[in-house]
């Protein structure tokens, strides 16, 4: 099956510095890529929709300023949290579109980034 | 806005069948359901999907009513390793995941 890896799987900073997080399709060309966040025992909560070429879309409530996304090539999507703070601390997971699926599901999802600010 | 109701959580003895409900009492004519499951501290792992018909796969069983607006995800035989947090979703099949708050559903030895 299609297989997203996201890097790194964990990554403690110190508040101020800011964080790369990177999302990979590996065996397929993502012309669109979702970014979400989640807190413990929360469900997880959709901040943006990256697409190839194109400035990103971000839900309402999140900070493009904040949480910087790059989709520069087809295989690749990155979100940035700048001048990272403790509150900032969640799981991170990236999702990849496949297009040519057919019929069978089109969605495949990262491991996920545990951030932790200090 | 997730457009489903699904129980907070549920219990399931290992070796029988888990049950999980859906209500989707708003789900419109070009959406289709979804089953996503996540087990801790990792990314979602789709499980099935359907429009109308009830739909098998290696992973499970998607039972959705008539008037589509309620399904019911089976597993067989549940095992320790199914033990996740289980989301059903409506959706159009090109669209975003809008995640609710799903099924916690814990599986007894």
């Amino acid at each position: 099956g299609a297989v997203v890896s996201q890097h790194p799987s964990r990554v403690i900073c110190k508040s101020g510095t800011s964080v790369k997080i990177e999302c990979r399709s590996l065996d397929f060309q993502a012309t669109t890529m979702f970014w979400y966040r989640q807190f413990p025992k929360k469900s997880l909560m959709l901040m943006a929709t990256s697409n190839e070429g194109s400035k990103a879309t971000y839900e309402q409530g999140v900070e493009k300023d904040k949480f910087l996304i790059n989709h520069a090539s087809l295989t690749l999507s990155t979100l940035t949290v700048t001048s990272a703070h403790p509150e900032d601390s969640s799981f991170y997971i990236c999702s990849a579109s496949n297009p040519l699926t057919g019929s069978k599901e089109k969605l495949f999802f990262g491991s996920g980034t545990q951030l932790s600010v200090l | 806005d997730a457009k489903t109701t699904q129980p907070t959580s549920m219990d399931c003895a290992e070796g029988r069948a888990a049950n999980l409900p859906c209500n989707h009492s708003t789900i419109s004519g070009n959406e289709y359901v979804y089953w996503y499951r996540q087990i801790h501290s990792q990314g979602p792992q789709y499980i099935i999907h359907g429009l109308k018909n009830n739909e098998t796969n290696e992973m499970a069983s998607l039972i959705i009513t008539e008037d589509r607006k309620s399904s019911t995800l089976i597993l067989p035989h549940a095992t320790l390793r199914d033990t996740a947090v289980y989301y059903c979703i409506v959706r159009v099949r090109d669209d975003k995941i809008i995640f609710g708050k799903g099924t916690r559903l814990h599986i007894l030895p």
